[in-house]
């Protein structure tokens, strides 16, 4: 299959932790990468590879992979993360798939 | 500092056609594959295609097969999307979006994006 399953929306209090996963099939071979979209903005990477942060990107978004699930870990979420965040990945022929996206609430 | 900068918006009726642009800057061009994402209004993130920027492959989604043709121009450092026959689902912001694909570590993302052009399909 070429499809990543996201849960649609997911919530958390200021503060806390929260855990946004991501299931496909090509998860199993090849590492998800995490985009953070804010309304009327472009996508921003924010974990790649594993568990890789680009510059400028707070310590407190993780990554993590077992079988056919990534997840993006935000340790201590701020109010600034309230946002989209989609996962995405590829296949064996190169295709690149998002996931459906999930929309994180910050109480 | 690397750029990409889109096309203007676009307004077109059903049936036409639509080529978006996206200038590159900051970094050789042909060293990366370009991708392009559209997103429709309150919809997700939709993977279209690449296009290797050094030799000019592409490859496209099944979803967009025979409607789309990704194409460059090395010597503008500059990436084409085409989606013809178009139709009101096609309604759109359409991001370029540059490629990193690193095999022996297995990192794949695109580390930067358009700001996005959109397409405005009805009659």
């Amino acid at each position: 299959s070429s499809e990543l399953t996201q849960d649609p929306a997911v919530s958390v209090a200021l503060g806390q932790t929260v855990r946004i996963t991501c299931q496909g099939d090509s998860l199993r071979s090849y590492y998800a990468s995490w985009y953070q979209q804010k309304p009327g903005q472009a996508p921003v990477v924010v974990i790649y590879g594993k568990n890789k942060r680009p510059s400028g990107i707070p310590d407190r978004f993780s990554g993590s992979s077992s079988g056919n699930t990534a997840s993006l870990t935000i340790t201590g979420a701020q109010a600034e993360d309230e946002a989209d965040y989609y996962c995405n990945s590829r296949d064996s022929s190169g295709n690149r798939m998002f996931g459906g996206g999930t929309k994180l609430t910050v109480l | 500092q690397v750029q990409l900068v889109q096309s203007e918006a676009e307004m077109k009726k059903p049936g036409a056609s639509v080529k978006v642009s996206c200038k590159a800057s900051g970094y050789t061009f042909t060293s990366n594959a370009m991708h392009w994402v559209r997103q429709a209004p309150g919809q997700r993130l939709e993977w279209m295609g690449w296009i290797n920027a050094g030799n000019g492959n592409t490859q496209y989604s099944q979803n967009f097969q025979g409607r789309v043709t990704i194409t460059r121009d090395a010597s503008a450092s500059t990436a084409y999307m085409e989606l013809s026959s178009l139709r009101s689902e096609d309604s759109a912001v359409y991001y370029c979006a540059k490629d990193v694909s690193v095999v022996v570590s297995g990192d794949y993302y695109f580390d930067y994006w358009g700001q996005g052009t959109l397409v405005t399909v009805s009659s």
